[in-house]
C-alpha cells in the first residue's frame, strides 16, 4: 500500500525568508502524481502545487516550487519570500494514475506553517 | 460557479442519533469522494464514488454509509453515531483519477456527544 510520511509536525519561517516542508512517500508505482496542499485556518483545502512523475523538471507556481526526487521517493516544498498569508497546514498527497480505489488521493499528516512578522 | 457545496458546516449530536452530510457538486465530476480529519491524522477516505449508482469503501468506512444517486450528489450517512465520529469531513470532487485536481468543500464540523 502507498504511504505518504511528513516528518515536520511544525515549522516556523520569518516573513520575506524560504522555507522547505519535507515529504516522502512509497509506492512502488512508476505512473503517479503528487499534490501540496495547503488548509488556512477557514478550514478550505487548498491546491498549491501539482507533479507528475513522469516529468523530471520540478513544478512552480509563482513563489512555489518542489523539489521531486523521484528515486529518493522525496517531494518537498519550497516557499521563497515568505508571506504572512502562507501560515496553514500544508499537506503532501499522493495518487495513483489509475481509476477506480487508486483515483483517491493518500495524504500525510500535515505540517503546520507559522509566519513570524 | 459554486464549485462543491457542503451542508451543514456545524453540528451537534448525541449519542445514538442518525444524520446526513449532504454534498453537491455542479462542475458535472465523475469521482467523489468523503474524507474525515483528525488532528495529527491528516486526511482519510471514508467512501467513494466513480460514478452515479458505483460506490466503495474507503479506508475508514465503518458507520457510515453512502449512495450516489445522480452525478451532482454524494450524502454521507451516519446511522448511529459515536463519539469516535467527531471530526471535520470533507467532501471532494473531480473529472477522473491521475493529474485531475480534486476540489474539496469547506468542510462540515461534527461533535459527538
Amino acid at each position: 500500500a502507498q504511504t505518504v510520511t511528513q516528518s515536520q509536525p511544525e515549522m516556523s519561517v520569518q516573513e520575506a525568508e524560504t522555507v522547505t516542508l519535507s515529504c516522502t512517500y512509497d509506492t512502488s508505482e512508476s505512473d503517479y502524481y503528487l499534490f501540496w496542499y495547503k488548509q488556512p485556518p477557514s478550514r478550505q483545502m487548498i491546491l498549491v502545487i501539482r507533479q507528475e512523475a513522469y516529468k523530471q523538471q520540478n513544478a512552480t507556481e509563482n513563489r512555489f516550487s518542489v523539489n521531486f526526487q523521484k528515486a529518493a521517493k522525496s517531494f518537498s516544498l519550497k516557499i521563497s519570500d515568505s508571506q504572512l498569508g502562507d501560515a496553514a497546514m500544508y499537506f503532501c498527497a499522493y495518487r495513483r494514475n489509475y481509476g477506480g480505489s487508486q483515483g483517491n488521493l493518500i495524504f500525510g499528516k500535515g505540517t503546520k506553517l507559522s509566519v513570524k512578522p | 460557479n459554486a464549485g462543491v457545496t457542503q451542508t451543514p458546516k456545524f453540528q451537534v449530536l448525541k449519542t445514538g442519533q442518525s444524520m446526513t452530510l449532504q454534498c453537491a457538486q455542479d462542475m458535472n465530476h465523475e469521482y467523489m469522494s468523503w474524507y474525515r480529519q483528525d488532528p495529527g491524522m491528516g486526511l482519510r477516505l471514508i467512501h467513494y464514488s466513480v460514478g452515479a449508482g458505483i460506490t466503495d469503501q474507503g479506508e475508514v468506512p465503518n458507520g457510515y454509509n453512502v449512495s450516489r444517486s445522480t452525478t451532482e450528489d454524494f450524502p454521507l450517512r451516519l446511522l448511529s453515531a459515536a463519539p469516535s465520529q467527531t471530526s471535520v469531513y470533507f467532501c471532494a470532487s473531480s473529472f477522473g483519477a491521475g493529474r485531475n485536481i480534486q476540489y474539496f468543500g469547506a468542510g462540515t464540523r461534527l461533535s459527538v456527544l
